[in-house]
This record gives C-alpha cells, sequence and structure tokens, in this order.
C-alpha cells in the first residue's frame, strides 16, 4: 500500500530552527509537496521537490532523497505565525496526491 | 470571485437526506478535486476531474457522486448521508499544465450528519 509518515506534533521555540520530516512509500514518484495549513483553514502551498537535493524560499526549505523515500521542511527564524500544521503530500503513478496526517507544530515564546 | 469558493461553510443535516456541496473556481484551472479531512488522518480523494465533461473515483468515492459540466464547477453530491460523513470537505483546482500541479484549495465546509 501507499503510506507517507510524518510525525504528529512537534514544539519549537520563537525564533529557532525546526525540521519536519517525512518519509514515503508510494507507487510511483512524481512530485512531493508541503503545504501549511492554519486551523480551521484550507492548506496552502509551500514548496514542490520533484528532484533530488535542496529548495530554499525564504525562511522555508524543503528537501528530497527519492533514493530513501525521504524529505524534510526547514522552518528557520520561527515566528508565532508559523503555528499550524505541515502537511506532505507525494504524487504517484496516477498523479494523484496521497497525503500524510500532518504535522502539528507548536511555536513557543 | 478570487480563486476557489465553497457553499455552504457548514451544515448539519440528518441522517438519510440528499446534500449538494458546491464548489466554483474562476481560475480556468482544468483540474478539480474534493478531498474529506478527518482528525488524525490525511486528506483523502473522494472525486476528481482532470477536464470538463469527465470524472473520476478517488480512494473514498462510495456515497458520493459528482458531475463536471463545465469548467468552473464541481458539485459533490451525498445522496443518502450516513453519520460516517460527517467531516471537513475541501474542494481544489489545478493547472495540469503548470509544471508542478500546485493545488489550490478552497475555504472547506463542515459537515455533519447526524
Amino acid at each position: 500500500g501507499q503510506n507517507i509518515d510524518q510525525p504528529t506534533e512537534m514544539t519549537a521555540t520563537e525564533g529557532a530552527i525546526v525540521q519536519i520530516n517525512c518519509t514515503y512509500q508510494t507507487s510511483g514518484f512524481n512530485g512531493l509537496f508541503w503545504y501549511q495549513q492554519h486551523a480551521g483553514e484550507a492548506p496552502t502551498f509551500l514548496s514542490y521537490n520533484v528532484l533530488d537535493g535542496l529548495e530554499e524560499k525564504g525562511r522555508f526549505s524543503s528537501f528530497l532523497s527519492r533514493s530513501k523515500g525521504y524529505s524534510y521542511l526547514l522552518l528557520k527564524e520561527l515566528q508565532m505565525k508559523d503555528s499550524a500544521s505541515y502537511l506532505c503530500a507525494v504524487m504517484d503513478s496516477n498523479y494523484q496526491l496521497i497525503w500524510g496526517a500532518g504535522t502539528k507544530l507548536i511555536i513557543k515564546p | 470571485i478570487a480563486g476557489i469558493t465553497q457553499a455552504p461553510t457548514s451544515q448539519i443535516l440528518a441522517a438519510g437526506r440528499r446534500m449538494t456541496l458546491r464548489c466554483t473556481q474562476d481560475m480556468r484551472h482544468n483540474a478539480m478535486y474534493w478531498y474529506r479531512q478527518d482528525l488524525g488522518l490525511g486528506l483523502r480523494l473522494i472525486h476528481y476531474s482532470n477536464t470538463a465533461g469527465t470524472t473520476g473515483k478517488g480512494e473514498v468515492p462510495d456515497g458520493y457522486s459528482v458531475s463536471r459540466a463545465n469548467t468552473d464547477d464541481f458539485p459533490l453530491t451525498l445522496a443518502s448521508a450516513v453519520p460516517s460523513q460527517t467531516s471537513v470537505y475541501f474542494c481544489a483546482s489545478s493547472d495540469s499544465s503548470s509544471g508542478t500541479d500546485e493545488q489550490f484549495f478552497g475555504p472547506g465546509t463542515r459537515l455533519t450528519v447526524l
């Protein structure tokens, strides 16, 4: 079966750095996505990786290793507004997104 | 309209009733999707449409139907609601020619079936 694993919850301090990991097992691979979802709101797109390596976008970076079935989202200079759930999703061979359950990130002052 | 809209925002429904959730996008995206999101689970795909006039089944299609008569609208119908269909429903769209296939989500419909 297809499976996306990510930690259920993480806590970090304002101003610090946090890394959210995602491992996946899917039938085929056509890219990995990270989305941010604030409580009670819709998911919004953060990043897309299809090749191995690091993609940097401001305070957020996303890394992919296809051979290891592994990705992480790195958030730097954490702000209180970064408190949200972070969803990892993989596009499979049918070009459908398979979603992880999300990691709830709690930022403490 | 800017982006994707969904209606209603929330609804309480008696079991056995028929319900249609509406979704409209103004981005001229060819692909549209319906997901449900339940606590502790990832988003699960119910139905999708790659282009107007075509639809396909996702991971959890039973009890739901969709239609795609035009590019903008993608309604989801529950023919006879059951309590297990209590969930938050998100509609999304994407432009498959964009390269990344980033999906844009509507604000969601919170549905409670009693």
